[in-house]
């Protein structure tokens, strides 16, 4: 099983529409998550951090289910200025060892 | 300008040749990182660096060598380079270990 999963997509939605993307985390001592947006050809951007208590940014609305093991990104009201490849990151300090896992990224297309 | 810049943002080598990806941060970041980022393999950590003179190994350091003498300079060497090390190389920089700042990536071609 992979350490972080997410589906690749596309997911292709009409301008305004909602859209939802789950990543899944195997390890359970993992101890920060984020959201980053990297569009074609270009480098990763950090999008937003993703809190326990769940957190809200404009249209962006991310959380976090430990239980479960995974987080969410949604995206309200979707632009076509939105498409992008959006990477799940879990960050873990294991005895000062520094483990930052990135998925391999859900692909949206805003479709006008 | 400020910022986190890579250099060469293209490169072809051949086959054992040594290759020296640059990356420079004006932020004063103490965390530098080098990744590689491949199809199906999304992003990988190569090497890392806490603080001047003082790194890491990440998920994938075999075949590559890293140095930091400066805070600002996290040179990526490939000792001799092979052609499962074309990739798209992407240098980041953080005062904290996990909000990364990226550079804009070098493609690198081995032939």
């Amino acid at each position: 099983r992979k350490e972080v999963e997410q589906d690749p997509g596309p997911f292709n939605v009409p301008e305004g529409a909602t859209v939802a993307f789950n990543c899944t985390y195997s390890n359970s001592a993992s101890q920060s998550f984020f959201w980053y947006r990297q569009d074609c050809r270009k480098e990763p951007k950090l999008l937003m951090s993703v809190y326990s208590s769940g957190n809200e940014d404009g249209r962006f609305t991310a959380q976090l289910n430990r239980a479960s093991q995974y987080i969410s990104l949604l995206i309200r009201d979707s632009k076509l200025s939105d498409s992008a490849t959006y990477l799940c990151v879990v960050f873990m300090n294991s005895g000062g060892y520094q483990k930052v896992t990135f998925g391999t990224g859900t692909k949206l297309q805003v479709i006008p | 300008d400020a910022g986190i810049t890579q250099s060469p943002r293209y490169k072809i080598t051949e086959t054992g040749r040594q290759v020296t990806l640059m990356c420079h941060q004006t932020w004063s970041h103490s965390y530098m990182f080098w990744y590689r980022q491949d199809l199906g393999h999304g992003l990988r950590l190569i090497y890392y660096s806490a603080a001047a003179d003082i790194t890491d190994k990440g998920e994938v350091p075999d075949g590559y060598v890293v140095s930091r003498s400066k805070t600002e300079n996290f040179p990526l060497t490939l000792e001799s380079a092979t052609r499962s090390q074309t990739s798209v190389y992407f240098c980041a920089s953080s005062d904290r270990a996990h909000e990364q700042y990226f550079g804009p990536g070098t493609r690198l071609t081995v032939t």
